[in-house]
């Protein structure tokens, strides 16, 4: 079965330490995604990589990294410069990433909770 | 600039028929995308517009007016498990990135 697997689904973490998701994808998509939702919020982009080794900064990507070591896969560390990091992450994937009719298609998310 | 508007929430009736609206204000618009969203789990695709008019896709259709910045979804046969979020996301000419609305939360009830 070809999809977006996240795990784990619910993680939690004290304040001050970082922590990171796992996002990986057996679609052969070149392009990937991390969003973050917050309650009453649309999804926010945090970063996107549209190839191996290359990555762009979203629209709130302060106190968050990633990498792209490999096109299966995009893990999101959330370090603890990330002043609300409790929230549900979304990870991503479409087939270019390069042209604006390409849908993305989402992975069942993680819970972050921060104590 | 951009911004999207939606309603925050919606209920009706199984069996029924509703319409959910997004309006939008997209410098280089290019199209505009439905996803449906249960409570706690991913995003699912149903539909993209990029002209104007109507698509149907059986009990789910997806409408685009570009001159006047407005699409809708719309729902035939309400059946409970359409009870999700209704998120709508536009696109830029010549860029991957999805903007989103906040979505609208259908309740359907008995």
């Amino acid at each position: 079965d070809g999809g977006i697997t996240q795990s784990p689904k619910y993680l939690f973490r004290k304040e001050g330490q970082n922590v990171t998701l796992s996002c990986e994808q057996n679609l052969n998509h070149d392009a990937m995604y991390w969003y973050r939702q917050d309650p009453g919020q649309g999804l926010r982009l945090i970063y996107y990589s549209q190839i191996v080794n290359d990555f762009q900064k979203g629209d709130i990507a302060e106190g968050y990294s990633v990498s792209r070591e490999k096109k299966e896969s995009f893990p999101l560390t959330v370090t603890s410069a990330q002043k609300n990091p409790t929230a549900f992450y979304l990870c991503a994937s479409s087939i270019r990433g390069s042209g604006s009719s390409d849908t993305q298609y989402f992975g069942p998310g993680t819970r972050l909770t921060v104590l | 600039g951009q911004n999207i508007d939606q309603p925050t929430e919606m209920t009706a009736t199984e069996g029924a028929i509703v319409q959910i609206n997004c309006t939008y204000q997209t410098s280089g618009f290019n199209g505009l995308f439905w996803y449906q969203q249960h409570a706690g789990e991913a995003p699912t695709f149903l539909s993209y517009n990029v002209l104007d008019g109507l698509e149907e896709k059986g009990r789910f259709s997806s409408f685009l007016s570009r001159s006047k910045g407005y699409s809708y979804l719309l729902l035939k046969e309400l059946q409970m498990k359409d009870s999700a979020s209704y998120l709508c996301a536009v696109t830029r000419r010549g860029s991957y990135q999805l903007t989103f609305g906040k979505g609208t939360k259908l309740s359907v009830i008995p």
